[in-house]
């Protein structure tokens, strides 16, 4: 599982709440992504970091708030939830321990209602 | 940037034929071509990978075409098995670079 953890795994909330995903890793890699899928778009990049306090925007980064204060965790932060934010979310990891494949954690369900 | 096409959205065989996806990309620059495999629920996960110096990768039952003049790429999976049934992923990327993710195949082996 490439030592990646989601959490949470599951979470409903309201519209307009903010909402944290957290994503931690045991095995010091470099970079960290947050995709989300949705029926008919297959997997989408929001943001990713290349280090510590070093991110960038994907492509779909509207609406969503990056931060990565250590290496082992990327936080990813809805500021108001919207309605078309419900989707899974899925951390990834790659560096140079996993040959520079990108491995996805076990991903998280978020419902806004 | 990159945009990656794949088809078809949906695949069904009979257990023991073989499944062709396709993928086609617009980078002519991307060489790292990774599928994943996703189960209903589960998490993507790396099945195959090919980098451009290479024509053709196998392992087992899947293997992976590379055509770099054409801009395309393929999944094989021969003797399909019903524990094939998955959706798969194509994607695409320069190496070091984010992977784009073409929109996914849904196989359906029926025994």
């Amino acid at each position: 599982d490439a030592g990646i953890t989601q959490s949470p795994r599951h979470k409903v909330t309201e519209t307009g709440t903010p909402v944290t995903l957290r994503c931690h890793q045991t095995e010091n890699h470099r970079y960290m992504y947050w995709y989300r899928q949705d029926p008919g778009h297959g997997l989408r990049l929001i943001h990713y970091s290349y280090g510590v306090k070093d991110t960038d925007k994907g492509e779909v980064s509207d609406g969503y708030s990056v931060s990565r204060s250590k290496t082992e965790d990327f936080l990813l932060t809805l500021e108001s939830a919207t309605s078309s934010q419900t989707s899974v979310y899925f951390c990834a990891i790659s560096g140079q321990r996993s040959g520079n494949t990108i491995y996805f954690g076990e991903g998280s369900w978020l419902t806004v209602v | 940037g990159e945009n990656v096409e794949q088809h078809p959205s949906t695949l069904s065989v009979q257990e023991g034929d073989s499944a062709v996806i396709k993928c086609t990309y617009s980078d002519s620059a991307s060489n790292y071509f990774p599928w994943y495999k996703q189960e209903l629920g589960k998490r993507p996960q790396l099945i195959i990978d090919i980098r451009s110096n290479v024509g053709e990768k196998k392992d087992q039952r899947i293997a992976v075409t590379l055509n770099k003049t054409a801009k395309h790429f393929s999944l094989h999976i021969t003797e399909t098995q019903p524990e094939d049934s998955a959706v798969y992923f194509c994607a695409a990327s320069r190496e070091g670079n984010m992977l784009t993710f073409g929109g996914g195949t849904r196989l359906m082996v029926k025994p």
